[in-house]
């Protein structure tokens, strides 16, 4: 079946270590996107790219990074200069050359103590 | 910013009744697109509805309607004999300018009572 895999669903860390989210897609999607959920709040973008080997900033991007070295594959880093990192992270993508709507993976829940 | 706004944030309701979710956006593109998604527990977003600015019929699908209103920057999502597997948070979005970025509203928590 195609769709988005996202792992672990839930992840602790201690406060100063970087992690890592994991986000896979078998949609042949161009563009995928990192976005950051907190209670209450609607989605916020963190990281976008339209293709391979390229990516932009959203709207919060201080503490995050990403790499996208394959067309299926577009992991997040939170790094410890991620002042507030516990949220709910969900990875999404979507075809490119148009809007079109994006499709979600089933989430990270990162708590970091 | 530009922004989504979805008044309601938590609305209760008993099973077979209707109940329309409010979604009114703001932006200065000429052309954009308007989503509507669901969030059920689980957390995975659930797409539902993506409307062009240039299309201001509405949609129906089952029990599930849209009503695109351009005039007043609205674009209102109702479900007509709610259900309980309807409980979810529901999320409307436009894009952002030309790009494919997306701004999303804060949600409207939908609970649905037997």
């Amino acid at each position: 079946d195609g769709g988005i895999t996202q792992s672990p669903k839930y992840l602790f860390r201690k406060e100063g270590q970087n992690v890592t989210l994991s986000c896979e897609q078998n949609l042949n999607h161009d563009a995928m996107y990192w976005y950051r959920q907190d209670p209450g709040q609607g989605l916020r973008l963190i990281y976008y790219s339209q293709i391979v080997n390229d990516f932009q900033k959203g709207d919060i991007a201080e503490g995050y990074s990403v790499s996208r070295e394959k067309k299926e594959s577009f992991p997040l880093t939170v790094t410890s200069a991620q002042k507030n990192p516990t949220a709910f992270y969900l990875c999404a993508s979507s075809p490119s050359g148009n809007i079109y709507e994006q499709y979600f993976g089933p989430g990270t829940r990162l708590t970091v103590t | 910013a530009q922004k989504v706004t979805q008044a309601q944030t938590e609305i209760s309701v008993v099973e077979k009744e209707d109940v329309t979710l409010d979604c009114v956006y703001e932006t200065r593109d000429t052309t954009y697109y308007l989503f509507w998604y669901k969030q059920p527990p689980s957390g995975e977003l659930v797409f539902l509805i993506r409307r062009n600015s240039f299309d201001e019929q509405n949609e129906i699908s089952g029990r599930y309607s849209w009503n695109f209103q351009k005039s007043t920057s609205s674009f209102n999502f109702t479900i007509t004999a709610s259900q309980v597997v309807d409980s979810a948070v529901y999320f409307c979005a436009r894009s952002q300018g030309g790009s494919e970025k997306l701004v999303f509203g804060k949600g409207t928590k939908l609970t649905v009572n037997p």
